[in-house]
């Protein structure tokens, strides 16, 4: 088992780009969340995805969106990109209920020219 | 609010001496907190969680809730043992929760 798959691992962009990163959960897990880790910081919940609908949400703008597949992979959308927005993007997935740990990826290292 | 703080970005401490690794939390609710461990190179990983009270690579941590902290401790460090540590709470807002972490702590284990 592969455990959860992020891509790509390194993306460079320029304001006011737009990127989409890629996550395939650990297999058997249905709930996708991300987040975002800026250097120096702990990871900060963005949005977390479940039966193909956005379920909870973190204090992030309209400029951060998502999608969930019927095979529980999911997207992060990024729009109007900012220099602010580089950082560690991380995608954790779960299963069986709200008590069941996360397990992480090793994430988007998402640079901002 | 929801908060969690480690008041240490850095711990540096000798090989075989006792290691203490601070978390503190503000929840208003039953708190559900672990503790992640990032190695050099590797991916963010569970360490353990309070609700297992459980020892982990011979960790432990007891949730004191009159205290609000969830200290992580080990009697005798080991160079292994050098990484990123970060204290979370789960915030159940939506069906699964979400995590809010604390800041990290890096921890250097000295030969």
């Amino acid at each position: 088992d592969a455990g959860v798959t992020q891509s790509p691992t390194h993306l460079i962009k320029t304001r006011g780009q737009q990127v989409t990163l890629r996550c395939s959960p650990k297999s058997g897990h249905d709930t996708v969340s991300w987040y975002q880790q800026a250097l120096g910081q702990g990871p900060q919940f963005i949005f977390q995805y479940y039966e193909e609908e956005e379920r909870q949400r973190g204090n992030f703008p309209d400029r951060f969106s998502g999608h969930q597949f019927p095979n529980y992979s999911s997207e992060l959308n990024v729009n109007a990109l900012l220099l602010g927005d580089s950082a560690l993007y991380l995608c954790a997935s779960s299963s069986g209920g709200a008590l069941q740990p996360q397990h992480f990826g090793d994430g988007t290292r998402l640079s901002i020219l | 609010a929801q908060r969690v703080t480690q008041p240490e970005k850095l711990l540096s401490v000798f090989k075989g001496a006792p290691v203490e690794l601070k978390c503190n939390y503000s929840y208003s609710g039953s708190p559900e907190l672990f503790w992640y461990v990032q190695y050099s190179r590797q991916r963010l990983q569970l360490l353990l969680r309070h609700i297992s009270r459980e020892s982990i690579k011979g960790f432990t941590a007891d949730l004191n809730k009159g205290e609000t902290s969830f200290h992580l401790k080990k009697p005798f460090a080991q160079e292994e043992d050098s990484a990123m540590y970060y204290c979370a709470l789960k915030n159940y807002g939506g069906s699964q929760g979400n995590l809010i972490f604390g800041k990290g702590t890096k921890l250097s284990v000295k030969p």
